[in-house]
């Protein structure tokens, strides 16, 4: 089965900072990955993905993330990091057509 | 363009009582799926829908919850009885049979059970 690891519970940046979420994933095949962000009490938010092609993707909200098959991860980055990225992160691969999500990880900017 | 729309946001039931939730996909696309998200975890998929079939209902724990999406749109989930432990927060997302074939999620409803 095809499964995500996001090592980080937490992430703590000062605003304008670079902000790195990492994630690391299982597969047998190719990878189809995810990023989605949830702001409290509301829905999953798409913000990118990669199916093939370039290893760096570019999402919403300034949002990008590395591919990079010989370390089988997936980070997700912005350069410089807002109050309002404020959330919780869920990495995800598709499996068969099912989505396996990680644990999330909570991301505080500090002003 | 409209999002995946459900109902209600919020829920608070008895436990033994039935609760139902409803879903309405994002127009023309064919494939719908209820996820249950525990708080601090990932979500987990419960159904999957093409069309009007449920294709993937593996993960559905059929002696209490049930689903349905008559005429391949609008699509219902149901507990019956609710137990303590289905407190939990229920998302409805949706996807077009085209690649790259994102999902794209609801709101959620945040139900708890007393």
């Amino acid at each position: 089965a095809q499964s995500v690891a996001q090592p980080e519970d937490q992430v703590n940046v000062a605003e304008g900072n670079p902000l790195t979420v990492k994630c690391t994933y299982s597969v047998s095949g190719n990878p189809y990955l995810f990023w989605y962000v949830q702001y409290p009490n509301r829905g999953l938010q798409f913000l990118l993905k990669y199916i093939t092609g370039d290893n760096l993707v570019k999402g919403s909200y300034g949002f990008e993330a590395e591919f990079n098959k010989s370390q089988t991860s997936f980070h997700l980055k912005k350069p410089s990091a807002l109050v309002s990225d404020s959330a919780l992160y869920f990495c995800a691969v598709r499996d068969d057509y099912k989505l396996s999500f990680g644990a999330g990880t909570t991301v505080t900017v500090r002003a | 363009e409209a999002g995946v729309v459900q109902s209600p946001r919020y829920k608070i039931i008895e436990k033994k009582q039935p609760v139902a939730f409803w879903c309405n996909p994002i127009s023309g696309h064919n494939t719908l799926y209820w996820y249950l998200q525990n708080l601090g975890q990932g979500p987990e998929l419960l159904i999957r829908y093409e069309n009007e079939e449920a294709v993937d209902d593996s993960q559905l724990p059929k002696d209490r919850f049930s689903a349905e999406r008559l005429k391949g749109v609008d699509s219902t989930l149901k507990i019956q009885p609710a137990e303590l432990g289905d407190s939990a927060v229920y998302l409805c997302a949706s996807s077009s049979r085209i690649p790259p074939d994102t999902q794209y999620f609801g709101p959620g409803t945040r139900l708890t059970v007393l």
